[in-house]
């Protein structure tokens, strides 16, 4: 069974903070991770790709990758109320091309 | 904005009704994708169209039907469909299928459905 796991929250943090969200996968033959952003009642907006372990960062955003621990996290800096949203996590098991899998999602709540 | 084009964004239909909902993407992506997410649930796949093939989610009902008239156009057609069905339905696409490296998915702006 392949899986994706994320906390579901909610994640409050006041503005300004750092926002961290996590993942875990049950594939570790996985190659290609995603960070999508949601907000209530609009669709899926990428947000960040990994592909290879360590660190991306990408304005303030960081993707980081741990194949052998099978995690992949993101962290937001200086978290805005606009960064309020649910936050899936996508991994893109090997194989047929239905085996994107998501997470159920965190919602993060950023107070002013 | 998305270069992932759905219409309409929001659809009323009773269940003796049959409707379209249109996707297509300009950006020469190869594969297409329909979801559907009900609300505070992740996406769910329900068809993929690429290299001409469509591959469909057995558990699917047959009266969601997906049609795809040319490499950057895909529909989704809608008949007898029960109340259960109302969710966003989101079109996808990507540069090549999933199980390709490298390959996110680019959303359409997604159908709000209400079956009454």
């Amino acid at each position: 069974q392949k899986e994706v796991e994320q906390n579901s929250g909610p994640l409050s943090v006041p503005e300004g903070a750092i926002a961290s969200l996590n993942c875990t996968y049950s594939d570790r033959g996985s190659q290609s991770f995603f960070w999508y952003r949601q907000y209530s009642g609009k669709s899926p907006e990428l947000i960040m790709s990994i592909y290879s372990n360590g660190d991306k960062e990408d304005g303030r955003f960081t993707a980081q990758l741990n194949k052998a621990s099978q995690y992949v996290s993101l962290l937001i800096r200086d978290s805005q109320p606009s960064d309020s949203a649910t936050y899936l996590c996508a991994v893109n098991f090997p194989g047929s091309a239905r085996q994107l899998t998501f997470g159920s999602g965190t919602q993060l709540t950023v107070l002013p | 904005d998305t270069e992932v084009t759905q219409t309409p964004k929001h659809l009323v239909m009773g269940m003796t009704n049959k409707k379209s909902l249109k996707c297509e993407q300009h950006m020469g992506h190869r594969a297409m994708y329909w979801y559907k997410q009900k609300a505070k649930k992740p996406p769910e796949l329900m068809f993929v169209y690429s290299y001409e093939k469509l591959s469909i989610n057995e558990s699917v009902p047959s009266r969601f039907s997906p049609e795809c008239p040319n490499s950057s156009l895909l529909n989704l057609h809608l008949h007898a469909l029960q109340p259960e069905d109302s969710a966003l339905y989101l079109c996808a696409s990507s540069q090549n299928p999933l199980g390709s490296y490298n390959s996110p998915l680019h959303f359409g702006n997604g159908t709000r459905l209400t079956v009454t």
